[in-house]
């Protein structure tokens, strides 16, 4: 059962700045099979990525996915301020859907 | 578009049975699809439990599994999850959710309902 680790629990950042979240597979994901969510207080989780690099439809090119293997990033590359959320990765393989315990974005 | 409503007590004894129905409009449950329940307890990440596909096939969280029963009824265009012996740990947000297969973003929840908060209280 593949167990995913995102790092850091919490980012603390200014609009506009960059924030790079990381999520680490305790074995080799199909990346095909990666996804990326954000959720705001209140709110069913949105999906952002799939495919560990695509995005979804509607979703703001600053939103980039990347990675292989054991290890994926998800990339904001300038925070807006409706960004500041919680992100959690998931991934589909062997019928199970395993989630992340999520990375905080929040205001510096 | 595609809308997924949960509905069910919001109130649960311990030791209790958990019922909640997610009904689906603007799409047939029909269409070879997965269909899902994820559940988030207060202040925690969200929680894999379970998904049926249109032709009732399950698969459980294994830490679940000896108390999750999922079932699909296509007539009603909605399916249902049963959660046996509840207790405090099992109180959260229930979401239900499309996991669509063979277009898209495939295997990924792309559409969630609003989600039903569930106490286990006595």
């Amino acid at each position: 059962e593949i167990v995913l680790t995102q790092s850091p629990g919490t980012l603390s950042l200014s609009p506009g700045e960059r924030a790079t979240l990381s999520c680490k597979a305790s074995q080799s994901v199909d990346s095909t099979y990666l996804y990326w969510y954000q959720q705001k207080p209140g709110q069913a989780p949105r999906l952002l990525i799939f495919g560990a690099s695509r995005r979804a439809t509607g979703v703001p090119d600053r939103f980039s996915g990347s990675g292989s293997g054991t290890d994926f990033t998800l990339t904001i590359s300038r925070l807006e301020p409706e960004d500041f959320a919680v992100y959690y990765c998931q991934q589909y393989g062997a019928s199970l859907w395993p989630f992340g315990q999520g990375t905080k974005v929040e205001i510096k | 578009q595609v809308q997924l409503q949960e509905s069910g007590p919001g109130l649960v004894k311990p030791s209790e049975t958990l019922s909640l129905t997610c009904t689906v409009s603007g799409y047939s449950i029909s269409i070879p699809d997965h269909w899902a329940w994820i559940r988030q307890p207060p202040g925690k990440g969200p929680e894999w439990i379970g998904a049926i596909y249109y032709r009732g096939n399950t698969y459980y969280n294994p830490s679940l599994k000896s108390r999750v029963t999922m079932s699909v009824d296509t007539s009603k265009n909605q399916f249902s999850l049963k959660l046996s012996s509840v207790a405090a740990a099992d109180t959260a947000v229930y979401f239900c959710a499309r996991a669509p297969i063979n277009y898209g973003a495939a295997y990924s929840f792309d559409i969630w309902g609003q989600g039903t908060m569930v106490i286990v209280s006595s």
